[in-house]
């Protein structure tokens, strides 16, 4: 199972919106509702930002948002803050397996 | 509150086996499916095993026949079983819980394995 694919790095000034894109195929991103994205800072605990494509866990601001289309998911980060500055990584349910995961992306607050 | 605390990393050599342990509290492991993930040096997340509610369990193409996860109940910990490790292994191993359908709530903060002479 290849990893989805994500931009390497995705850079926004503080009050600016950024989206992440997130490219599968019809087995995984494009065939179930399934995608989460995570945040993860290095040396800590990756933390769920958003499941089953749209929904977002008790607690987790509601500037992030998520969508998709066809075989392409999306993390919308709106209102950016530094704290946001982390690598991001989505996921998808698949054909062949529980999980697969996105190549990463690197978010930089200018 | 949720915690998932994993240890037994180290240095091992190429074709030695290492265990894996983690300690879950707040849950019982068995009420949700657990899974192993890692992460190499400057790389991405990439997923190992699953063991489901009923004891099923299921692994990445990379590491089938060589590793397998379990838990033991009564302790409520999670297990990974490495054998036949390969320098390509070398990565942290996060333990995690299974959320809502296909996504992972929480996460430990992992363990480093390194493979090498």
């Amino acid at each position: 199972q290849s990893a989805l694919t994500q931009p390497a790095s995705v850079s926004g000034s503080p009050g600016q919106s950024i989206t992440i894109s997130c490219t599968g195929t019809s087995s995984d991103v494009g065939g179930y509702n399934y995608v989460s994205w995570y945040q993860h800072y290095p040396g800590k605990a990756p933390k769920l930002m958003i499941y089953d494509v749209t929904n977002r866990p008790s607690g987790v601001s509601n500037r992030f948002s998520g969508s998709k289309s066809g075989n392409t998911a999306s993390l919308t980060i709106s209102g950016l803050q530094a704290e946001d500055e982390a690598d991001y990584y989505c996921s998808s349910y698949t054909s062949g397996s529980p999980f697969v995961f996105g190549t990463g992306t690197k978010v930089t607050v200018l | 509150e949720v915690q998932l605390v994993e240890s037994g990393g180290g240095l091992i050599q190429p074709g030695g086996s290492l265990r894996l342990s983690c300690v879950a509290s707040g849950f019982t492991v068995s009420s949700n499916y657990m899974t192993w993930v890692r992460q190499a040096p400057g790389k991405g997340l990439e997923w190992v095993s699953v063991i489901y509610r009923g004891g099923n369990t299921q692994d990445a193409d990379s590491v089938k026949g060589r590793f397998t996860i379990s838990r033991d109940n009564s302790k409520n910990t999670l297990y990974l079983q490495m054998n036949s490790l390969r320098a390509e292994d070398t990565a942290v191993y996060y333990c995690a819980r299974g959320g809502s359908a296909w996504s992972v709530d929480y996460w430990g903060q992992g363990t480093l394995v390194t493979v090498s002479s």
